[in-house]
């Protein structure tokens, strides 16, 4: 069955500290791949796609995303976190014209 | 400016009343969905459209129903509201071809008391 798959469920990181947030799908083709945002009481905000091409793809607020095929991986990172950016983070998968989310990974930041 | 709306954004009704949640859309996209979230957890569809007059359930059970009767409208109804249904609803939208980014409204939470 389709799937993606968050490992990690929290995570917490200091201001100015890097980020990499994980996901993992379980598709028979590269599925279309995005990384969403979700603010408490909020919809959620687009921060990238990946269709085909240039595995790097570059994001909305500092944010970038690496497609790995080998490892059906699709890691979503940030070099310095801002305070702003704690939130709910969606992975979220699309091949048959409907969305399969991920669980979320909930972000913490200290100052 | 193009957008995606919802409303109520807050609604706690007491149990055996009917709602509607209401969602438009001004992008002109013609394929529009509902999700079902609980707090902390990942969406779960529950109803998609591709177009007028066209509804289709999701993946996940649910007792609502919706409609599509004009392309930037797409509301959903609950028929006799349950603590159950205590929930988070979202909307979203997407274009019919091209890219498969869907679009979010800012959600409707629902609490029945």
């Amino acid at each position: 069955a389709q799937s993606v798959t968050q490992p990690d469920i929290h995570i917490t990181v200091s201001e100015g500290a890097s980020l990499e947030l994980r996901c993992n799908y379980s598709y028979g083709a590269t599925p279309y791949l995005f990384w969403y945002v979700q603010s408490p009481g909020q919809g959620l905000q687009l921060l990238l796609k990946y269709f085909s091409g240039d595995t790097l793809v570059q994001g909305i607020k500092g944010f970038e995303a690496e497609f790995k095929r080998s490892q059906s991986s699709f890691n979503l990172r940030k070099p310095s976190v801002h305070w702003s950016d704690a939130a709910e983070y969606f992975c979220a998968a699309d091949n048959t014209d409907k969305l399969i989310f991920g669980t979320g990974t909930r972000l913490q930041v200290f100052p | 400016e193009a957008d995606i709306y919802q409303t109520p954004r807050y609604l706690v009704i007491g149990t055996g009343k009917k709602i509607t949640l209401e969602c438009s859309q001004t992008m002109g996209h013609d394929k529009m969905y509902w999700y079902q979230q609980d707090p902390g957890m990942e969406l779960h569809l529950i109803h998609y459209s591709y177009g007028v007059n066209s509804t289709e359930k999701g993946d996940l059970s649910s007792e609502s129903t919706v409609s599509r009767i004009r392309t930037e409208h797409f509301p959903l109804t609950l028929e006799s509201a349950r603590p159950s249904h205590t929930s988070q609803y979202l909307c979203a939208s997407r274009q019919l071809a091209g890219g498969h980014e869907q679009f979010f409204g800012p959600g409707t939470r629902l609490t029945v008391l």
